[in-house]
């Protein structure tokens, strides 16, 4: 399973843009990136995945570049409620279990 | 998206008696099923994938017999945890992929509290 490694922590301020940067230097061919978000006492939510190039939604984007050995998962104009840990996760499309990093936990200040 | 149903999402236990955490997928089949615990401010940690109609496999360190797991049907996987102490009490989570359906992304319960006292 590829490794990711994150930031451990972010602050941002309401409206600003915030990016969130997942190294996984050992993805395989047919890894996707997956990227959650989660608040306390609830499971995590999905956010975006992305295989290759740019995917956008209506609530963030996903940056990879060409390499796939990092992304970036781009919030545009935070608010209060995006205070949450951002989880970025890297397996198969099919059958391989998502094994969690550590996460990013984004404090959004007013 | 898909919707994965937990119950219950939160319970106070007796030191030494069983719990039942139930894991459904409300509106597609799930094959396979995911549990997870999380300690405050740690992330989760994978305790077994439950496959529907055969045994669970359980990651290293975490008790089979402790831990039962049973997904008996596309849309249903139980955790019990058999005589809980007090440092069973975490937060547990479950998750599934509709693979049948062909989406590549695991959605997740709204995890279940425990609290062994």
């Amino acid at each position: 399973l590829a490794k990711t490694t994150q930031p451990i922590s972010m602050d941002s301020y309401e409206g600003q843009e915030v990016n969130i940067t997942c190294s996984h230097n050992n993805i395989a061919t047919n890894d996707y990136i997956t990227w959650y978000q989660q608040f306390p006492s609830q499971g995590p939510r999905f956010i975006i995945q992305g295989y290759k190039t740019k995917v956008t939604n209506e609530v963030a984007s996903l940056f990879i570049p060409a390499d796939r050995k990092s992304s970036t998962l781009s919030l545009p104009r935070v608010s209060l409620s995006d205070t949450a840990v951002y989880y970025c996760l890297v397996g198969a499309f099919y059958g391989q279990n998502f094994v969690f990093g550590p996460g990013t936990r984004l404090s959004v200040l007013p | 998206g898909a919707v994965v149903s937990q119950h219950p999402s939160r319970v106070i236990c007796k030191s030494g008696t069983s719990v039942k955490i139930e894991c459904r997928s409300l509106d597609f089949q799930a094959t396979t099923m995911f549990w997870y615990r999380q300690f405050p401010k740690k992330s989760l940690m994978l305790m077994a994938t439950s496959n529907e109609g055969s045994k669970a496999t359980y990651e290293q360190g975490v008790e089979k017999d402790k831990f039962l797991i049973n997904h008996a049907s596309l849309t249903l996987s139980t955790l019990t945890v058999t005589s809980a102490h007090p440092e069973d009490s975490s937060f547990y989570i479950c998750s599934a992929r509709d693979q049948l359906g062909g989406l590549t992304e695991a959605f997740f319960g709204q995890g279940t509290r425990l609290t062994v006292v």
